[in-house]
């Protein structure tokens, strides 16, 4: 049973464009939501974050917004650069809980 | 600063050998500590957490097994290992607070 779902496998972006990445959740409980970037051989590393009392986050060129109605969230990447190019994982948890859930990633590539 | 390691980097074992992985975070005490695995196109499956010497709490029932026989080691363990135990194992911590988790760099798992 997939708690948190990332629908899209890969997404392809012009460099400069915005990327928008999808994440959706089931389980109510879960009131804190992540996002990791992960390079190959690497282990993933925290991007942003987003508490259920707010419904949007801002960090430099990423942006998460929650929408808890519909246990959904988005990472965008505004303007989407090279570098950008990684895994994306989308993860959750409950406040207080040890478990943080992940999302099976979207693979970006940001083309020059 | 806060480190983690996770060595080796990479582990090539014949099926039926035991395993031994191990984790270190220096530059805190008392963290909580997990062990991931991601096999090949899936995302972060959480394996096992502590959050104290000698605490360990199992997520799935598995062929490993884990052990913290000091504050800032984990280890990952097999008796035997099976074919399906390949994949890449991230070490992880978190602060008591378990907001978010800071990984390793991984070890890619292969066994045949």
């Amino acid at each position: 049973d997939q708690q948190v779902k990332q629908n899209s496998p890969s997404l392809s972006v012009q460099e400069g464009r915005i990327s928008i990445l999808n994440c959706d959740y089931t389980n109510s409980m879960f009131d804190y939501f992540l996002w990791y970037k992960k390079y190959p051989a690497e282990g993933p590393t925290f991007l942003i974050s987003i508490s259920s009392i707010k419904d949007k986050n801002e960090d430099g060129r990423f942006t998460v917004f929650l929408n808890k109605s519909a246990k959904h969230l988005s990472l965008h990447i505004v303007p989407s650069q090279p570098g950008d190019s990684a895994v994306y994982f989308c993860a959750a948890k409950s406040t207080g809980g040890f478990k943080t859930i992940f999302g099976a990633g979207t693979r970006l590539f940001v083309k020059a | 600063s806060q480190t983690i390691h996770q060595w080796p980097a990479t582990l090539v074992q014949p099926v039926g050998s035991p395993l031994s992985l191990e984790c270190t975070v220096e530059g805190t005490s008392n963290p909580n500590l997990y062990w991931y695995r991601q096999a090949a196109g899936r995302g972060l499956q959480l394996l096992f957490y502590s959050v104290g010497i000698g605490q360990i709490s199992s997520e799935v029932p598995q062929n490993l097994s884990a052990s913290r026989p000091q504050d800032r080691q984990f280890i990952l363990s097999s008796k035997k290992l099976l074919l399906s135990d390949s994949g890449f194992y991230l070490c992880a911590w978190s602060k008591q607070d378990n907001e978010k988790l800071f990984f390793g760099s991984g070890t890619q798992l292969s066994v045949l």
